[in-house]
């Protein structure tokens, strides 16, 4: 089974508004990841987080990690047509170096 | 642009035949990773090396083989294909295939089995 579940499986904003997509896992985790994937192309890394982080910003993205709850949330802000993709947390684990990734949020910006 | 290619970009073949997908990592990179991506099964990691040995294994199956060569690149083998194999396959590396370090996508070999 999957390590890392995205919530939700599709999403759809309007331009300009910002979008929260979510993440959980299962297992102790080292860092967590998340990737962008516009259709049929390559996984492009956006921002890893420790799992001795809380919070991690970088641009418009803001990523929050809470490992008690064995989470974490994505959030694009004042989302553009561009971030329409595919978002998919993946999670590095302690006990290997196996990194995991989830089914992934499919988020589509409306005009 | 990635640095990891992959070859070939699209391949379509007959089930219960075999192909070869191959890797090359970014420069540097002494770790390669396999993931199969499908609609219904999402993104599986299927085997990592580093430096040449295989260093963590996940949902590959026994029909599926996979080295890494020492100038680094890796080659995915697929043998006795099934329908069910179609798949974007993908390839990526690491510096060092430790799981604190980002790793890089190629843009993906797409299987069509018919």
């Amino acid at each position: 089974s999957q390590q890392g579940e995205e919530d939700p499986q599709a999403l759809s904003i309007q331009e300009g508004e910002n979008a929260t997509m979510n993440c959980s896992y299962k297992t102790s985790i080292n860092n967590l990841q998340w990737y962008r994937q516009n259709s049929g192309r390559g996984l492009v890394h956006l921002i890893l987080i420790r799992s001795n982080e809380r919070e991690k910003h970088s641009g418009r993205l803001r990523v929050t990690l809470d490992t008690s709850k064995k989470s974490s949330s994505l959030l694009i802000t004042a989302s553009r047509a561009a971030d329409t993709a595919s978002y998919f947390c993946a999670t590095g684990l302690n006990r290997d170096d196996k990194i995991i990734f989830g089914k992934g949020t499919r988020l589509h910006i409306l005009p | 642009d990635s640095g990891v290619t992959q070859t070939p970009k699209h391949l379509i073949t007959a089930t219960g035949q075999r192909v070869t997908l191959r890797c090359s990592p970014r420069s540097g990179d002494l770790s390669v990773y396999w993931y199969q991506q499908s609609l219904d099964q999402g993104l599986q990691f299927l085997i990592q090396y580093y430096n040449g040995e295989e260093r963590a294994k996940g949902n590959i199956l026994e029909r599926f083989s996979a080295q890494q060569f020492p100038d680094l690149h890796s080659e995915l083998n697929l043998s006795s294909l099934e329908l069910g194999d179609s798949a974007l396959y993908f390839c990526a590396s690491s510096v060092d295939g430790r799981v604190a370090n980002t790793i890089y996508f190629g843009e993906g070999s797409w299987l069509t089995v018919v």
